[in-house]
């Protein structure tokens, strides 16, 4: 069982916004503002996406973005296309040079 | 473009050490702004931090696998390492090795499968 807690698929049409949640603790999403995105299609490496609750690396398209509030961080992919169909892993800073996961959410483009 | 890939056995027996190597490029492993680790992911199930390490020899691991891993780096080679012994079948994963900067995982290699199987 995974530290962090998200829905394992989510789905949306093309050109639709959809968000995943991750709900962890007061120990890690709670307390650090170092929560971070993955974006992992099999086979490949994952990407970072976010990074710092919000904070978007260079070249991820602006169509992804992320927020927290209490011990929940959310993404939210905008203007959803084909290619961003993939798994997404959540994760954040838990202290002490310790990070944990989420369990991952399978995202379907319809 | 910084590259990172991971090489080693594929199949390590019961209670023997796995051992694998994250080769870098296009960068150097000894920078003094980022630190090296390991996370794997068993099938099936999510991701988990493994540890990292600083060039300066510091090492942080996870507590749950601590007793078990050993992180190392060449620095002439560009290379980091990973050692986990008393294998299980549970220690069974994709084995990926990234780089650590803003608190978090970038870039990550494209995974090296281990099966713990005798």
């Amino acid at each position: 069982q995974s530290a962090l807690t998200q829905p394992p698929s989510a789905s949306g049409s093309p050109g639709q916004s959809v968000t995943i949640s991750c709900t962890g603790t007061s120990s890690d999403i709670g307390t650090y503002y170092y929560v971070s995105w993955y974006q992992h299609h099999p086979g490949k490496a994952p990407k970072l996406v976010i990074y710092e609750v919000s904070q978007r690396p260079s070249g991820v398209p602006d169509r992804f973005s992320g927020s927290r509030s209490g011990n929940t961080a959310s993404l939210t992919v905008s203007g959803l296309q084909a290619e961003d169909e993939a798994d997404y892993y959540c994760s954040s800073y838990a202290g002490s040079n310790n990070w944990v996961f989420g369990g991952g959410t399978k995202l379907t483009v319809l | 473009q910084l590259q990172l890939q991971e090489s080693g056995p594929g199949l390590v027996k019961p209670s023997e050490t796995l051992s694998l190597t994250c080769t870098v490029s296009g960068g150097s492993i000894s920078s003094t702004n980022y630190f090296w680790g390991w996370l794997r992911q068993p099938p099936g199930k999510g991701l988990e931090y493994i540890g990292t390490m600083y060039y300066s020899g510091s090492t942080y691991y996870n507590p749950s696998l601590k007793s078990r891993v050993t992180i190392s780096m060449d620095t002439s080679k560009n290379q980091f390492s990973l050692m986990v012994s008393s294998v299980t079948a549970a220690d069974t994963a994709v084995y990926y090795c990234a780089r650590t900067s803003n608190l978090s995982f970038d870039p990550w290699g494209q995974g090296t499968l281990v099966t713990v199987s005798s």
